[in-house]
This record gives structure tokens, sequence and C-alpha cells, in this order.
């Protein structure tokens, strides 16, 4: 497809568990972006990468979260040891250039999580 | 650190002028923009401003920045139905070209008959 594809859409675990996210941004991004929307906020900032590197990862809230993107593409959000706050939208937003023009985002649908 | 601030809620009768206002912190930010989301959608860039700029139009939108007190502000003219979503407030977290933008908590604009 044409946009940035988040799968699950939804997933629905229990506490303590593992979960993956998968992000497959838009062909040809080399920035690729996690962010993370609880109800009634806005996008909260979690890790971005260039190419296969993560350049920023200071959002991400403690060790149990990491990501990766070792293609230089699709990007994985990994979720350990899951607890009830971390129940939140995951978003996924890909952009074109590394050295911004408009800075765009392009964003997914993001992947709901629900930690029971 | 960084941080984008927004009012909640916003209501406005359909044909008049809607004006979502903004504040930042970060003096360094390249960029800023207004992101829209509707419901059930995901965010779609609506405008953005370069910070040497004051003033961007673009059809029924207009973008005011005043960077001395970190204030940005998006009207939007003659207000539709459609117009009604979730308005955020972006900024570039510092100089670098590349780097993380960060979300004010949107403003719920909805339009009243």
């Amino acid at each position: 497809g044409a946009g940035v594809s988040q799968t699950p859409s939804n997933k629905v675990t229990e506490k303590g568990k593992y979960v993956e996210l998968r992000c497959d941004p838009i062909s040809g991004h080399t920035a690729l972006y996690w962010y993370r929307q609880s109800l009634g906020q806005g996008p909260e900032f979690l890790i971005y990468f260039q190419g296969t590197g993560a350049a920023d990862d200071s959002g991400l809230p403690n060790d149990r979260f990491f990501a990766v993107r070792p293609e230089g593409s699709v990007s994985t959000l990994k979720i350990q040891r899951t607890e009830r706050g971390d129940s939140a939208v995951y978003l996924c937003a890909s952009s074109p250039t590394a050295t911004r023009d408009t800075g765009e985002l392009f964003f997914g649908e993001g992947s709901r999580l629900t930690v029971l | 650190g960084e941080d984008v601030e927004q009012s909640l809620f916003l209501s406005v009768r359909e044909g008049d002028s809607s004006v979502i206002n903004c504040t930042y912190t970060d003096s360094s930010s390249t960029y800023l923009y207004w992101y829209k989301q509707e419901p059930g959608a995901g965010l779609q860039l609506l405008t953005y401003i370069f910070s040497n700029m004051d003033m961007k139009q673009d059809q029924r939108l207009t973008v005011l920045l005043n960077k001395k007190d970190k204030h940005l502000s998006l009207r939007i003219a003659d207000t539709q139905t459609g117009d009604s979503a979730i308005y955020f407030c972006a900024e570039t977290a510092g100089y670098s070209s590349a780097s993380k933008i960060i979300f004010g908590s949107g403003t719920r604009l909805s339009i009243r008959p």
C-alpha cells in the first residue's frame, strides 16, 4: 500500500506478557518514528530512527521498551512484561528525508494495545 | 525541556472563524506544525510554518507565529462541519534538521449549527 501500515490494529494481552508491534513505513522514507497516544492526550514521542540506527530514544519510558529497524525499513516496537499503564494507541510515522524539507510526518492508523 | 500547551476544547458556530492557540517552550524550534486528527483516522499534517516567518496563509487557514511570546495560532475561516476534529500543535525539538517532533495534547473543535 501507499501509506504507513501498522499491525496488529488491535492487541489485547495480559499483564506480564511480551508484545511486538510492527510498522511498515512508506517505501523510501528514511526516518521512522514511534509515538504513544493515550486517551485524550497528544502523541508522546518514544523513539525515532534514521535508517537502521536509533537517532533519539529519549522517549522510551523504561528498559521494558525496545525498538529495532534492522534493514532500515520495517520497524518493530517490543514491550516486555507489559503493565496496565502501557495500554494506549501506539503510532508509527515515517518521513521521506533525514534532513527535512517540511518535516511532514506520515502517520499510520496505530496499534491499540490493551493490557488486562 | 520541550513542552507544547493547548486548550482542550473549542466550540464555534458554522460559518464563523475558529482560532486555536498554542504555546511552546523550545525557542530553537525550526518548524511548527498543525496536525489534524479526524475520528477513527490517523494524524495528518494540516499546515506548517518555518520559524523565520510570522504568518502563513493557505486557503481558509492562517497560521500566526509570535516567536517572542512562543505563541502559535491557527485560524480557520468559514468553519464547516467537516472541520470537526482534534487539532494538534507540534514543534521540532531543537535546531537539528532531523529531530523529534513534540506534540501538544490537542484541541477538540466542535461545530454547532
